[in-house]
């Protein structure tokens, strides 16, 4: 039962950059969240896909997007990227409408702003 | 009102000894509190996780205190391991809908176990 995957491990950009990052979900499960974590810091939340659409948005400007696909994986973009933007990107996923919801993650996407 | 406290920021513990790690929240709409275990490099595991409608739950030398009164839970590790050295993450969520929504994470928790 292959668990959550993502893709790149590790990506380096350049300031005003745009970045790509991947996520295929655990097997069965529909629903990715996206959350950034900061060195020595807990993961943030940056939104919840469902059904293809955004169901939740944590805290970040427009310059982060997403996108999920009908075979559930999920997309997030970074546009204009920024120093501050070097974090470790992490996916999880999840069942809606299951006695067990619990979010599962990823290995993460180490990403380097220079 | 978001915000899951979590206390202390790092912990040193001797091979076969009770590491407990401490949480508190403001928001009482949260119904949902798990504990995630992180190794460096590594995405965060899903070690146990609660609900109010109980106070203790136990998986292996894992539990989860839940006092809803005080608004606080802890999660305590018995006969502590040095493979269980790794920082150690709270969270909550409010459920809504059949699924979890937006997990609020504590600060984590660096535990070193000495052998």
């Amino acid at each position: 039962d292959a668990g959550v995957t993502q893709s790149p491990t590790h990506l380096i950009k350049t300031r005003g950059q745009q970045v790509t990052l991947r996520c295929s979900p655990k097997s069965g499960h529909d629903t990715v969240s996206w959350y950034q974590q900061a060195l020595g810091q807990g993961p943030q939340f940056i939104f919840q896909y469902y059904e293809e659409e955004e169901r939740q948005r944590g805290n970040f400007p427009d310059r982060f997007s997403g996108h999920q696909f009908p075979n559930y994986s999920s997309e997030l973009n970074v546009n204009a990227l920024l120093l501050g933007d070097s974090a470790l990107y992490l996916c999880a996923s999840s069942l809606v409408g299951r006695t067990d919801s619990s979010q599962y993650f990823g290995a993460g996407t180490r990403l380097s702003v220079l | 009102q978001q915000q899951v406290k979590q206390s202390p920021q790092s912990l040193i513990v001797q091979k076969g000894g009770i590491s407990i790690i401490n949480c508190a929240y403001e928001n009482t709409a949260f119904d949902y509190f798990p504990w995630y275990q992180q190794f460096p490099g590594k995405g965060p595991a899903l070690l146990i996780a609660i609900r109010p409608d109980v106070s203790e739950k136990k998986e292996g030398r894992f539990t989860i205190s839940f006092n809803k009164s005080a608004k606080q839970f802890s999660l305590h590790i018995m006969d502590s391991q040095p493979g269980d050295s790794a920082t150690y993450f709270c969270a909550a969520s409010k459920t809504s809908g059949g699924a979890t929504n937006k997990l609020i994470f504590g600060t984590g928790t660096l535990l070193a176990v000495q052998p």
